[in-house]
């Protein structure tokens, strides 16, 4: 099945700088690829979203890249506030079952 | 708010016993999933169900069960309970399959102790 790696697993940031987190994915065929901001006691949010016939898409301070030749894709975060501190989750899927990555806490240091 | 609502919010229980947790989808959507959130584990997706009938399977235990009825709500059922089942588990909707948004609920914590 599909394998999803996500690093780096903690990231800090200076708010106002940008985060960027990358993840790998293994199965050439997935071709949709979500990212996830999980809040603290809430359940995972989608933020943004990329099919494989895209390479970057873009939603105000959020953007993400995607690679299928390297198989890999991120997620880049610019002017970073204080509520973007949350665990965010990348995944793949290629029908309809998503496989995660585990998971990065970005912290927002103000 | 997503819309979708679990419950219960939180569950203890006893090795060995059976728990059914409940999810009822937002309205219009005809998918209803279930993840499993562990600390080492991460998101895993357990099973899918759409407009009543199983659509897809994960890495679900043979302990674990599920089902979604006509109005279109779904139940996990969890039996044998081990200690190594205490996680998060999540259900999600979606208007289809595929590539639609799937919407979290705030999820149901299970303990088993």
């Amino acid at each position: 099945g599909e394998n999803v790696e996500q690093h780096p697993s903690t990231l800090s940031v200076q708010e106002g700088d940008s985060a960027v987190i990358k993840c790998t994915y293994s199965d050439s065929a997935s071709n949709y690829f979500p990212w996830y901001k999980q809040e603290l006691g809430k359940g995972p949010q989608l933020i943004i979203d990329i099919r494989s016939n895209v390479g970057e898409k873009k939603d105000q301070r959020i953007a993400v890249t995607l690679n299928k030749t390297a198989k890999h894709f991120s997620l880049h975060i610019t002017e970073t506030q204080p509520e973007d501190s949350a665990v965010y989750f990348c995944a793949a899927s290629k029908r309809d079952r998503l496989a995660f990555g585990k998971g990065n806490q970005v912290v927002v240091i103000p | 708010d997503s819309g979708v609502t679990q419950t219960p919010k939180h569950l203890i229980t006893a090795t060995g016993q059976r728990v059914t947790l409940r999810c009822s989808p937002r309205s219009g959507d005809l998918s209803v999933y279930w993840y499993q959130q562990s600390l080492d584990q991460g998101l895993q997706f357990l099973i899918q169900y759409y407009n009543g009938e199983e659509r897809a399977k994960g890495n679900i235990l043979e302990r674990f069960s599920a089902q979604q009825f006509p109005d279109l709500h779904s139940e996990l059922n969890l039996s044998s309970l081990e200690l190594g089942d205490s996680a998060l588990y999540f259900c999600a909707s979606s208007v289809g399959t595929g590539w639609d948004e799937q919407f979290f609920g705030p999820g149901t914590r299970l303990t088993v102790l």
